[in-house]
């Protein structure tokens, strides 16, 4: 079974603190995604990586930042976190061919709480 | 740019009831389809999923859907549902080449 692993279930950070989330797949995915999830906003792609050391942002990308020197371990790095920034962040993987196209595969959240 | 509208925010439904959770998408160009299930403080399972063939796709729990190209729709259904289905569910589509567009989730609540 494909596995993503997010480094912490639960975080609590200080205002103006770096962050430093951790994900890692095992199935050599080409293809990885942040996302953060809020209450009625489903989830919003923060950046997303093709390949390693390649990034692309997302729909919400201020105060964020991520870093991808391995295929399987993308970072998701706030250089300062905020209050608004508290909310589920959510790592994927997903492998795409030229033949077809395969599910993404989820992390099992981080719940970030900045106070 | 895709959208998926999932016009139900919350939908509660007695245990062993039938339950129809509703998404439509916005664009009729190829899509793949999905429904993800996520139990509280976890993350995103997937449910099932629409590449091509039949129209009609089955999860392994009793779940079943149906792509209907002309209306632009993937609703999830269940003839009858159970305390443990109590979950939020997204559904997701992916233009070929593109990126997963999410709904906004629909949180099913079984009641006993």
């Amino acid at each position: 079974d494909v596995k993503v692993t997010q480094s912490s279930r639960y975080l609590v950070k200080r205002t103006g603190e770096k962050v430093f989330l951790e994900c890692v797949q095992d199935m050599d995915h080409e293809n990885m995604f942040w996302y953060r999830q809020d209450p009625g906003l489903g989830l919003r792609l923060i950046y997303f990586s093709y390949d390693v050391k390649m990034k692309e942002k997302g729909d919400i990308p201020e105060g964020y930042s991520v870093s991808r020197e391995k295929k399987e371990r993308f970072s998701l790095i706030l250089e300062s976190a905020s209050t608004n920034q508290t909310s589920m962040y959510l790592c994927a993987s997903s492998l795409e061919k030229w033949t077809g196209v395969f599910e993404a595969f989820f992390g099992q959240g981080t719940r970030l709480t900045v106070v | 740019a895709q959208s998926v509208t999932q016009l139900d925010s919350q939908v509660p439904v007695f245990e062993e009831a039938p339950v129809e959770l509703r998404c439509n998408y916005s664009s009729s160009v190829s899509v793949y389809l999905f429904w993800y299930v996520q139990y509280p403080n976890q993350g995103l399972q997937l449910l099932l999923k629409y590449l091509s063939g039949s129209t009609l796709v089955e999860s392994i729990n009793g779940f079943e859907a149906e792509f209907n190209k002309s209306q632009t729709s993937f609703h999830l259904r269940k003839p009858s549902v159970h305390i443990s289905d109590t979950a939020e569910y997204f559904c997701a589509v992916k233009p070929y080449g593109q990126n997963f567009v999410f709904g906004p989730g629909t949180r099913l609540s079984v009641l006993p």
